[in-house]
């Protein structure tokens, strides 16, 4: 299985700062097959980035995706108050489907 | 646009079957292909499968061959069965529809809310 580590565990940030969350894989993952959600307290994830850096139909552009074989960042440009959250990658390339074990990003 | 809902016990009796069901609403099941996850403290998110149409399926071996995945079309609907449940097997479980419509490898675009199982006599 591939097991992707995510860093780091907790973020502490204000408001408009950037927010900079890694995760790491435990062998290469194929064709960027990297996806990354949010989860708020009680819901289900919602998908932020699918193919490492694409946004799906109304994610606002400050969250971004970038990396490729066994490193990738999800970037949080401004942080508005509705993204303090946990955020998780998940890969689909290889099966089992994996996801790392969260980063979450609270306020300072 | 396309909406799940989970629904089934909450409370299943260790050794026993837990069976959950995932309604479509807004879309027809047979265009996508479709997936069962679990969320633990202890595990953290867990694939337990996939299933298209009647055609294929896939699971995570970590379960055991203890994971059933199926589609009822005449009522959108598909349902996931879990054999021998233990204490281990406590968690929220997600339906989820997977992206891309011609392959299994893609991310989760659309999630039910959830529905917690707890194992325990």
């Amino acid at each position: 299985d591939i097991v992707l580590t995510q860093s780091p565990g907790t973020l502490s940030l204000s408001p408009g700062e950037r927010a900079t969350l890694s995760c790491r894989a435990s062998q290469s993952v194929s064709t960027t097959s990297l996806a990354w959600y949010q989860q708020k307290p009680g819901q289900a994830p919602r998908l932020l980035i699918y193919g490492a850096s694409n946004r799906p139909t109304g994610i606002p552009d400050r969250f971004g995706g970038s990396g490729s074989g066994t490193d990738f960042t999800l970037t949080i440009s401004r942080l508005e108050p509705e993204d303090f959250a946990v955020y998780f990658c998940q890969q689909y390339g290889n099966s089992p489907r994996t996801f790392g074990q969260g980063t979450k990003v609270e306020i300072k | 646009q396309v909406q799940l809902q989970e629904s089934g016990p909450g409370l299943v009796k260790p050794s026993e079957t837990l069976s959950l069901t995932c309604t479509v609403s807004g879309g027809s099941i047979s265009n996508s292909y479709w997936s069962w996850i679990r969320q633990s403290p202890g595990q953290g998110l867990e694939w337990i499968g996939y299933i298209y149409y009647t055609v294929s399926t896939k699971y995570n071996p970590s379960l055991k061959s203890r994971a059933t995945i199926a589609v009822d079309t005449s009522k959108n609907q598909f349902s996931l069965r879990l054999t021998s449940v233990t204490a281990a097997d406590t968690a929220v479980y997600y339906c989820a529809r997977i992206r891309w419509v011609q392959s299994p490898n893609d991310a989760f675009d659309i999630w039910g809310q959830g529905t917690m199982v707890t194992v325990s006599s």
